[in-house]
């Protein structure tokens, strides 16, 4: 079993849908984080965090420390945001080395 | 938009050459990693750096090995390049201290036949 669990491991939503996609991880962790890996396999971060919620532009994050689960929301889903979506832990004595999980493919129709 | 650089972006090489992968980054990270990505499989650390003249193995073993003699350059080297080798590999870093997001090159999409 990974460390790093993330479902769905595919997703395809019509423009304008709610997507979340989940990651639960079974270490404990100092931090965690989302990243999109575009097409050309470039990977960007978007979110960093260790408790509560943050939110920039359309998407969400939140995480539960107790259940060690994260989700990751984008409210009203547009075809520019078809990616593969990433959740990497970091682990609470190692700064900065990350574990990721197996990363979600989201298609989104217009 | 991060300014992290790797060169060559695609490589095709024989197998038994040597080959450097290079990595570089203008916002003064003490921190740099390289991470080794099979096609549709997740990310693996294989090397990592907290500062000049320090490199650690990652969690996945790996032939390579790697140098960081300036703050700003991580090169990664293999001395003997083999068809397993085939991958992407990417470099990344983040400021010095605990829990900073982490700044990722274009990577390297190395392929030997």
């Amino acid at each position: 079993k990974n460390e790093v669990e993330q479902s769905p491991q595919n997703l395809t939503a019509q423009e304008g849908e709610f997507i979340t996609i989940n990651c639960s991880y079974s270490v404990g962790i100092s931090a965690l984080h989302w990243l999109q890996q575009h097409p050309g396999g470039g990977i960007v971060s978007l979110f960093m965090l260790s408790s509560g919620k943050k939110k920039h532009g359309r998407l969400i994050a939140t995480i539960n420390i107790q259940e060690k689960h994260s989700s990751l929301h984008i409210t009203a889903s547009h075809p520019r945001d078809s990616a593969v979506y990433i959740c990497a832990v970091e682990g609470g004595t190692s700064y900065g080395k990350l574990t990721f999980g197996q990363g979600t493919i989201l298609t989104v129709h217009p | 938009e991060a300014d992290i650089y790797q060169t060559p972006r695609y490589l095709v090489i024989g197998t038994g050459k040597k080959i450097t992968l290079e990595c570089s980054q203008t916002m003064g990270h003490d921190k740099m990693y390289w991470y080794q990505q099979d096609p549709g499989m997740e990310l693996h650390l294989i090397h990592y750096s907290y500062g000049v003249n320090s490199t650690e193995k990652g969690d996945l073993s790996s032939e390579s090995t790697v140098s960081r003699i300036r703050t700003e350059h991580f090169p990664l080297t293999l001395e003997s390049a083999r068809p397993s080798h085939t991958s992407q590999y990417l470099c990344a870093s983040s400021r010095t201290g605990g829990m900073d997001e982490q700044f990722f090159g274009p990577g390297t999409r190395l392929t030997v036949l």
